[in-house]
């Protein structure tokens, strides 16, 4: 059964600084690995898709790596702003089309 | 991409009473899937909706307690049937794309009192 850990479960960080967001899996025979944005009452927002073969993706200032052999992923957020803060979620696509989630973290960028 | 709208967005719920969720997505969909956030838990699938056909439920999700209707590409419904306090709960609708990117609704936040 895929399990998925986010690390750290909350990080709290003054604006401008850099950030790592960690996820890692323990069954590496997945089919793509996705993170997600949860801001306070709502629903989740898509942020990066990376297939299983590819190494990364970027969207701006975020950047989300894959390293399937060592079932891990980081999502890295540069010059982090106050409208950054919410909950980071990262999933895991296996066999059966099914998502397995993270426990996310919460990230709250102060001004 | 494919734009979700769930309904409704936020309910009340008296206990032992039931509740239908809706989805309606702006394009036809392979896969939807209906997904339960417990407060201060991450997203757990209840089951996957599959059109013209039963849904396919995950371990600890029954169809009398969560019956799901797909009768089309587009749309599905979600029933939170007897309701007690522990149901309070975010219900979130999602959907695959053949870019297998997921998509989700912005949720139904239930309160069960």
């Amino acid at each position: 059964k895929q399990e998925v850990t986010q690390i750290p479960a909350a990080l709290s960080v003054p604006e401008g600084e850099n950030l790592v967001l960690n996820c890692s899996f323990t069954d590496s025979a997945i089919y793509n690995l996705q993170w997600f944005r949860q801001d306070p009452g709502k629903g989740l927002t898509s942020l990066l898709l990376i297939q299983s073969s590819q190494r990364e993706q970027t969207s701006g200032r975020l950047n989300a790596s894959l390293d399937k052999s060592s079932g891990r992923s980081t999502l890295y957020i540069a010059a982090s702003q106050p409208g950054d803060s919410a909950t980071y979620l990262c999933a895991v696509y296996n066999a059966g089309n099914m998502l397995t989630f993270g426990g996310g973290t919460r990230l709250m960028v102060k001004p | 991409s494919a734009v979700i709208s769930q309904k409704p967005s936020r309910d009340i719920c008296q206990r032992g009473t039931s509740l239908t969720i809706q989805c309606q997505v702006d394009s036809q969909v392979t896969m939807m899937f209906w997904y339960r956030q417990q407060p201060g838990q991450s997203l757990t699938l209840i089951a996957t909706a599959n059109q013209g056909s039963e849904a396919t439920y995950e371990s600890g999700f029954v169809i009398d307690k969560f019956p799901i209707s797909r009768p089309n590409l587009t749309f599905s419904t979600l029933t939170v049937s007897n309701m007690s306090p522990e149901d309070s709960s975010i219900y979130l609708c999602s959907v695959g794309t053949d870019g297998n990117t997921i998509y989700f609704g912005e949720g139904s936040w239930l309160t069960v009192v």
